[in-house]
């Protein structure tokens, strides 16, 4: 079974700069995160789709950072500007169907390292 | 609001012996799933375990076993048998029952000596 896709890999940028990164979730997983780990922390969720709708945005700061999963599939997640603070692991991650228990695991992708010069 | 600490910045174990990563974890809801991320320096988050609030045993797998303290709220992770490549970052982690957000730990290094 394949594992969660993410790309590119590696991203540096200017501030002010836009930047878009890309994740395929494993195949038949409904629910895809967003998440952002600065350097020395652990994750922090940005944004969870159920299929192709927005279940939890609260930490996006949606004046720079935008996602999609318009086939409830594959996911895009946008900076636009980017600032400094920006520079971080973006990592992706999918789960299948929730079931309320607050059990399901989420498998992540090898993340994007973004810097921002 | 849902806490997660883990006390222990760096941790070093000699090869072939056991280390025990801490975790404690702060909430208020009774239904709640404990997980264990390996995090080596290529960057991928590579789940390990799972512990589910109702469980009545530790959860193992293969060299990882968790010792879940609920009373003390703690969720520590075992590794027996220490290997160099078990070097990396290790994440605990927690999400309640009908909670969008999965909350992190800050992470433990942890260093498998030869």
């Amino acid at each position: 079974e394949a594992g969660v896709a993410q790309s590119p890999r590696y991203k540096i940028i200017e501030k002010r700069q836009s930047v878009a990164f890309w994740c395929n979730p494993i195949s038949g997983h409904a629910t895809l995160y967003w998440y952002q780990q600065i350097l020395g922390q652990g994750p922090k969720l940005l944004i969870q789709f159920q299929n192709n709708g927005v279940v939890d945005d609260s930490q996006l700061p949606k004046d720079r950072f935008s996602a999609e999963r318009l086939k409830g599939v594959d996911s895009t997640l946008k900076i636009q500007p980017a600032k400094l603070e920006d520079s971080a692991v973006y990592l992706c991650a999918s789960s299948s169907t929730r079931t309320g228990m607050g059990q399901e695991t989420q498998y992540f992708g090898p993340g994007t390292r973004l810097l921002v010069l | 609001a849902q806490k997660i600490t883990q006390t222990q910045p760096g941790m070093f174990v000699q090869e072939k012996e056991a280390v025990t990563l801490d975790c404690t974890y702060d909430t208020s809801d009774p239904s709640y799933g404990l997980f264990w991320y390996k995090q080596p320096s290529s960057g991928e988050m590579i789940f390990l375990i799972y512990q589910g609030s109702y469980d009545q045993q530790n959860a193992t797998e293969g060299r990882y076993s968790l010792n879940f303290q609920k009373a003390r709220k703690s969720a520590n992770l075992v590794i027996s048998a220490s290997q160099l490549g078990d070097s990396a970052m290790y994440f605990c982690a927690m999400r309640e029952a009908y909670n969008n957000d999965m909350r992190f730990g800050a992470g433990t290094r942890l260093t498998v000596k030869p």
